[in-house]
């Protein structure tokens, strides 16, 4: 019993690659997010999908680009990966709407040299 | 301006002690507020959530406090345990709109033996 879990727990790459963050969940939760922390910031919602092939921004989302084709994964994309995307990247799950609990990944930690 | 402010931003605090944490919003119009425990180096993990109508909600040495009309939450560790060492992050949900979700930017709690 997995719950939610990211892949890869570490990345670095180099400027202008694109790189790709999974997200997997077992539960079958209909909302998803994804957020990026960041020192003196705290948490920041990039993106979220309420269901399959349905997604909308969140405070965040330049740069970023998301998919939903399977309920049970939700995949983030750095098209051309800047500098100043360097951070710690969560994915969430919640059953319910954005307001419901939410349960985090373990992270992953993106650096961009 | 940020919709969530916590403060202190952070403290020490001997093992056994007490302590609260104070979360201010401005957020609304106001649908819950969720208060999360996040361990170095993992994602976070709810701890209450509490609605417009609650003032008071535990979970075991964890007491969250409302007050919808100042816009004012706290939460109260008693009996501090080592274990406790970690960012408490202070989630305020609006009831409808755009981006429903407001951070606070975490207090950090460190105890010591």
């Amino acid at each position: 019993d997995a719950g939610i879990t990211q892949s890869p727990r570490y990345k670095i790459t180099e400027t202008g690659r694109q790189v790709t963050l999974m997200c997997h969940q077992t539960w079958s939760h209909s909302y998803m997010f994804w957020y990026r922390q960041d020192l003196g910031h705290g948490l920041r919602l990039i993106y979220y999908s309420a269901a399959a092939d349905i997604t909308d921004k969140g405070e965040v989302p330049d740069g970023y680009v998301v998919s939903r084709s399977k309920t049970e994964n939700f995949p983030l994309t750095l098209e051309s990966a800047t500098r100043s995307q360097t951070s710690v990247y969560f994915c969430a799950s919640s059953a319910s709407g954005v307001e419901n609990e939410q349960f985090f990944g373990p992270g992953t930690r993106l650096t961009v040299l | 301006k940020n919709q969530v402010e916590q403060s202190p931003q952070s403290l020490i605090i001997l093992e056994g002690k007490n302590c609260t944490l104070q979360c201010n919003y401005t957020v609304s119009p106001f649908s819950n507020l969720r208060w999360y425990k996040q361990d170095t180096g993992r994602g976070p993990v709810s701890l209450t959530i509490m609605t417009f109508s609650e003032n008071t909600k535990s979970n075991g040495r964890y007491t969250a406090t409302l007050d919808a009309d100042t816009k004012q939450s706290s939460l109260h560790i008693t009996a501090s345990q080592l274990s406790d060492s970690a960012s408490y992050i202070c989630v305020v949900s609006k009831s409808y709109g755009n981006n429903r979700l407001a951070f606070g930017k975490g207090n950090q709690v460190v105890v010591i033996p």
